[in-house]
């Protein structure tokens, strides 16, 4: 069974600080992993992805993440937030050595950045 | 990236009736799915839409109550059966392209009363 987990309900930030969204994933193989975001009244716009090779993944927007094997997590970051990157974030993550062709999210993490 | 639309965007409808929503997509894809999302809720897959064959379902959801079309490549729909209030929430229509990412529709918003 492949699972993702979101341990923060929310995170609050200030403006011009760094930023660091919690994932922590669970699959019997190799993950394939994902960031999605989520503004108000918006679809989910992808963000990221791990498949393989460099464990520092860049995305849209200026985030980042980092694929970490022993500590099974893949946590998103931005080293300047705005307020701008208020939203709901989700990770996501597949398995594809067990057949299961489509994403298992997590249970989201809603980002505040203060002015 | 495919662009993917759905119709309707929301409905508001009656308990005991069905609603069937439509996806479109603007390029062949293999991998087509269906999810639910509560608002501010994480994203349940529902189903994965099979061309040419019956959709397969997760645990918990079955094909009477959500029955799925796949008539080609570009198009599928799912129609939520019988509705009751506990229906209400946002259904999502995906697709996987080639190099592994997963897009999202914008969504159908659906109120049921």
């Amino acid at each position: 069974a492949q699972s993702v987990a979101q341990p923060e309900d929310q995170v609050n930030v200030a403006e011009g600080n760094p930023l660091t969204v919690k994932c922590t994933y669970s699959v019997s193989g190799n993950p394939y992993l994902f960031w999605y975001v989520q503004y108000p009244n918006r679809g989910l716009q992808f963000l990221l992805k791990y498949i393989t090779g460099d464990n520092l993944v860049k995305g849209s927007y200026g985030f980042e993440a980092e694929f970490n094997k022993s500590q099974t997590s893949f946590h998103l970051k931005k080293p300047s937030a705005l307020v701008s990157d208020s939203a709901l974030y989700f990770c996501a993550v597949r398995d594809p050595n067990t057949g299961r062709r489509a994403l298992t999210f997590g249970s989201g993490t809603r980002l505040q950045v203060q002015p | 990236s495919a662009v993917i639309s759905q119709k309707p965007s929301r409905d508001i409808c009656q308990r005991g009736t069905s609603l069937t929503i439509q996806c479109q997509v603007d390029s062949q894809v293999t991998m087509m799915f269906w999810y639910r999302q509560q608002p501010g809720q994480s994203l349940t897959l529902i189903a994965t839409a099979n061309q040419g064959s019956e959709a397969t379902y997760e645990s918990g959801f079955v094909i009477d109550k959500f029955p799925i079309s796949r008539p080609n490549l570009t198009f599928s729909t799912l129609t939520v059966s019988n509705m009751s209030p506990e229906d209400s929430s946002i259904y999502l229509c995906s697709v996987r392209s080639g190099s592994d990412e997963q897009f999202f529709g914008p969504g159908t918003r659906l109120t049921v009363l």
